[in-house]
């Protein structure tokens, strides 16, 4: 069973719409939670930390439910250039140091 | 002023072949990574290295050896190249402690042919 799985999209949505993605992990251990976005032939880089509270940052909202062992993701008011994938990212407590990512949710918004 | 840079960007190489990957980063982090991305697009880590000291090696061929001379510094080398290993590899570093950022080289497109 891998260590954290996605919903692989993609996600076809028109701009201003609001789209969420969830992502689930296996380690009820795991300690730190992110979303990372990847544009096309580019490398990941960070989109936000996921705190236990839930937290916002603009359009974005990351929601963390330790209970079900799942993290989710919502845009607001899609906007073309969040056309992307977005990966989630879960550290385990025994080793902060390895990120297991998932898979990736496509992301494409229309105009 | 490129905070992660990996060399070369693409490589094409026949099977049997051995080549090298190169990483540096001007960040100051401790910790540094390899990462391989396959035609699913899954990232999976492959080595760690904190301080120069191998901290994770996941099940990856023999075939493969990193090296770190220096905490800013992760190489990758690669032994008699097979079509699987065809992918994205990307190097990537963190500063010490939890919650942190990982930030990543451009990433390094082999194809081995």
């Amino acid at each position: 069973r891998k260590e954290v799985e996605q919903d692989p999209g993609p996600f076809n949505v028109p701009e201003g719409a609001t789209v969420a993605f969830n992502c689930t992990y296996s380690n009820s251990a795991s300690q730190s939670f992110f979303w990372y976005r990847q544009d096309c032939r580019k490398e990941p880089k960070l989109l936000m930390s996921v705190y236990s509270s839930g937290n916002e940052d603009g359009r974005f909202t990351a929601q963390l439910n330790r209970a079900s062992q799942y993290i989710s993701l919502l845009i607001r008011d899609s906007k073309l250039s969040d056309s992307a994938t977005y990966l989630c990212v879960v550290t385990p407590s025994y080793n902060f140091n390895k990120f297991y990512f998932g898979s990736g949710t496509k992301l494409n918004v229309k105009p | 002023d490129t905070a992660v840079s990996q060399t070369p960007k693409y490589l094409v190489t026949q099977m049997g072949n051995d080549k090298s990957i190169k990483c540096e980063q001007n960040l100051g982090h401790d910790t540094m990574y390899w990462y391989k991305q396959d035609s699913k697009k899954f990232l999976k880590i492959m080595f760690s290295y904190n301080n120069k000291e191998l901290i994770i090696n996941e099940t990856v061929p023999n075939r493969f050896s990193p090296k770190s001379p220096d905490k800013a510094h992760l190489n990758l080398h690669i032994n008699s190249l097979e079509l699987g290993d065809s992918a994205v590899y990307f190097c990537a570093s963190t500063p010490t402690g939890m919650n942190t950022e990982a930030f990543f080289g451009q990433g390094t497109r082999l194809t081995v042919v």
